[in-house]
This record gives C-alpha cells, sequence and structure tokens, in this order.
C-alpha cells in the first residue's frame, strides 16, 4: 500500500525567508502524481503544485518548487520569499496515474513570523 | 475554471437526525468525485470515491449504510449522514475530477456539528 509522511507537524519562517517543508512516500509504482495542497485556515485546498514521476524535471509554480528525488522517494516543497498568506496547513498527497485516490500526508503546519 | 460547490458550510443538528450535503462541479463534468473527512489538526481521510450512474466505493472502516453517497449526475454528489450522532461531527470536504490523470478541485467544505 502507498504512504505518504511528513516528518514536521508544524515549521515556523521568518517573513522573506526561505522554507522547505519534507515529505517522503512508499510506492510499487513507476508512474505516479505527488501533489502538495495548502490549507489556510479557511480550510479550502488549494492545489500548489503538481508532479508527475515520469518528468525528471523539478515542478515550479512561482515562488514554490520542489525538489523530487525519485529514488529516495522524497518530495519536499521549497517557498521562496514567504509571505503572510503563506501561513497554512500544508499537506504533501500521492495518487496513482489511474484510479487516482489522493493519499494525504499528516500534514505540516507553517507559520510565517512578520 | 473548475470550481466546486459544497452546501451548506455548516450545518449544526440534533442526534437523530439525518443530514445531506450537496458536492456540484460548476463549470465541468465530473465523472468521479471524492468525499473526506477531516477531524481538527489532522489530514484528510477518504470516506469513499463516487463514480457517475454507479455504487460508489467505500475506503475500509466506513459504513456505508451510515453515510449515502448518490452520484446522479455528472455535476452533483450528495453525501448522507444518517441516522447522525455525536461522534459524526466533522468536517467533510469533498472533490470532484474529469478524468483520472486530472487534477482534484475541492469544494470548501460542510462543518457538521450534532448536538
Amino acid at each position: 500500500a502507498q504512504t505518504v509522511t511528513q516528518s514536521q507537524p508544524e515549521m515556523s519562517v521568518q517573513e522573506a525567508e526561505t522554507v522547505t517543508l519534507s515529505c517522503t512516500y512508499d510506492t510499487s509504482e513507476s508512474d505516479y502524481y505527488l501533489f502538495w495542497y495548502k490549507q489556510p485556515p479557511s480550510r479550502q485546498m488549494i492545489l500548489v503544485i503538481r508532479q508527475e514521476a515520469y518528468k525528471q524535471q523539478n515542478a515550479t509554480e512561482n515562488r514554490f518548487s520542489v525538489n523530487f528525488q525519485k529514488a529516495a522517494k522524497s518530495f519536499s516543497l521549497k517557498i521562496s520569499d514567504s509571505q503572510l498568506g503563506d501561513a497554512a496547513m500544508y499537506f504533501c498527497a500521492y495518487s496513482r496515474i489511474q484510479g487516482g485516490k489522493l493519499i494525504f500526508g499528516q500534514g505540516t503546519e507553517l507559520s510565517v513570523k512578520p | 475554471g473548475a470550481v466546486v460547490s459544497q452546501h451548506p458550510s455548516r450545518v449544526i443538528c440534533k442526534s437523530g437526525t439525518s443530514v445531506k450535503i450537496e458536492c456540484r462541479s460548476l463549470d465541468f463534468q465530473a465523472t468521479t468525485m471524492f468525499w473526506y473527512r477531516q477531524f481538527p489538526k489532522q489530514s484528510l481521510m477518504l470516506m469513499a470515491t463516487s463514480n457517475e450512474g454507479s455504487k460508489a466505493t467505500y475506503e475500509q472502516g466506513v459504513e456505508k449504510d451510515k453515510f449515502l453517497i448518490n452520484h446522479a449526475s455528472l455535476t452533483l454528489s450528495t453525501l448522507t449522514v444518517t441516522s447522525a450522532h455525536p461522534e459524526d461531527s466533522s468536517f467533510y470536504i469533498c472533490s470532484a475530477r474529469v478524468q483520472s490523470n486530472q487534477p482534484q478541485h475541492f469544494g470548501d467544505g460542510t462543518r457538521l456539528s450534532i448536538l
């Protein structure tokens, strides 16, 4: 069975600084999707970034980028130039190519200090 | 685009009441919808996968007679919590997608409180 692990329950970053959130996963599949979702206090789930496992290039989306290490089954999220609005719970998630059930990690609560 | 509307956003009701939550895809046809449950400070737990026109597939440990799911059209799925009790109080979120290689789009969630 696939599993997703986020080992950092809480993280803190100074405004304008950079922070990296960790995520590891386990799967026997060779092709799959990985995601980072943001859940602010409003509890809306917002897709931050998506990575396709067969693509070696790391996905980026403005200030958000990932470090995808397929052999190590690691998928970390880097947030550059952190802003107060980045404060939220961040979930790493996995899904198979077909079927597509999302399997979420435990989440990392990010706080941004002004 | 890809807007999912979930209604109601908040429900407070007495124990024993049945509660229906609606999940609608507003600008796309969703072949598959998902229902999640989230406790405070915890992750999302998938309850069931709903495909239009067929019976929902429930995750292990989820009572299908307790949580009735209907996906009658390509734009609407409903979750009915039957004879709700305080332990059913939680945050319920739906998501929808067009096809399996497309991302899921989430509704804003429903906070259910059973007194």
